[in-house]
């Protein structure tokens, strides 16, 4: 399986701000994709991850308030932009690797707006 | 549109009893993945198993073992002689199975999940 890291692992925001979340992969995988977890809730899909191109957002999530750059194979990040209190939450990065259906998570960053 | 239910909110047993945990879900492919995950207080999410929608097979792991029953659309996961480590929650999960570069490939779809304790 691919070992996934992600940075910060935790953060307290000011509401306004912006915070940038970073995903780093140890191999080369085939999809990347972000999922919001708010408190006691399950999680939910924001956007897939597109290398080279622009992410591919689900219902209810737009790129100006979430956006996401992958710039290789390997490496990703996504914004969290102009943070309420309603974006607390935990956001996790996965992967799909090449020629595989099994899909893993990074460790998650803890996301809480002040 | 896709969608997993687990109708048990949260579970709570003592430690050796076995413990069942429903998933059933709703899609219109005949091609599509199933998975369980466990994400303990730590917050991570871990995977356990990812099954093919081909494979009706019935899977152990140790002290854990997965049901799939396609005709009543159940994957139910089964955790024997339970321990207090296995607290946790317990997402079951699906995706669809179409080739890489389709627009579905890889999204899951979790159900609410299973909050699960198990007391000494």
């Amino acid at each position: 399986s691919a070992v996934i890291s992600q940075k910060p692992s935790r953060d307290i925001c000011q509401r306004g701000t912006s915070l940038t979340i970073q995903c780093q992969v140890d191999s080369q995988v085939t999809m990347m994709f972000w999922y919001r977890q708010q408190p006691g809730q399950s999680l939910t899909l924001i956007a897939t991850a597109n290398q080279g191109s622009e992410a591919t957002y689900e219902s209810g999530f737009v790129i100006d308030k979430f956006p996401i750059s992958r710039p290789n194979l390997t490496f990703s990040t996504l914004t969290v932009s102009n943070m309420s209190p309603e974006d607390s939450s935990i956001y996790l990065c996965s992967v799909v690797g090449a020629g595989s259906y099994e899909q893993y998570f990074g460790p998650g960053t803890r996301l809480t707006v002040t | 549109a896709q969608k997993v239910t687990q109708a048990q909110t949260e579970i709570s047993v003592v430690e050796k009893e076995d413990v069942t945990l429903d998933c059933v879900y709703e899609t219109r492919d005949t091609t599509y993945y199933l998975f369980w995950y466990k994400q303990p207080p730590s917050g991570e999410l871990v995977f356990l198993i990812r099954r093919n929608s081909f494979d009706e097979q019935n899977e152990i792991s140790g002290r854990y073992s997965w049901n799939f029953q396609k005709s009543t659309s159940s994957f139910n996961f089964t955790i024997t002689a339970s321990q207090v480590v296995d607290s946790a929650v317990y997402f079951c999960a699906l995706s669809e199975a179409h080739a890489a570069g389709g627009t579905s490939y890889g999204k899951l779809t979790f159900g609410q999940g299973t909050i699960l304790t198990v007391h000494p």
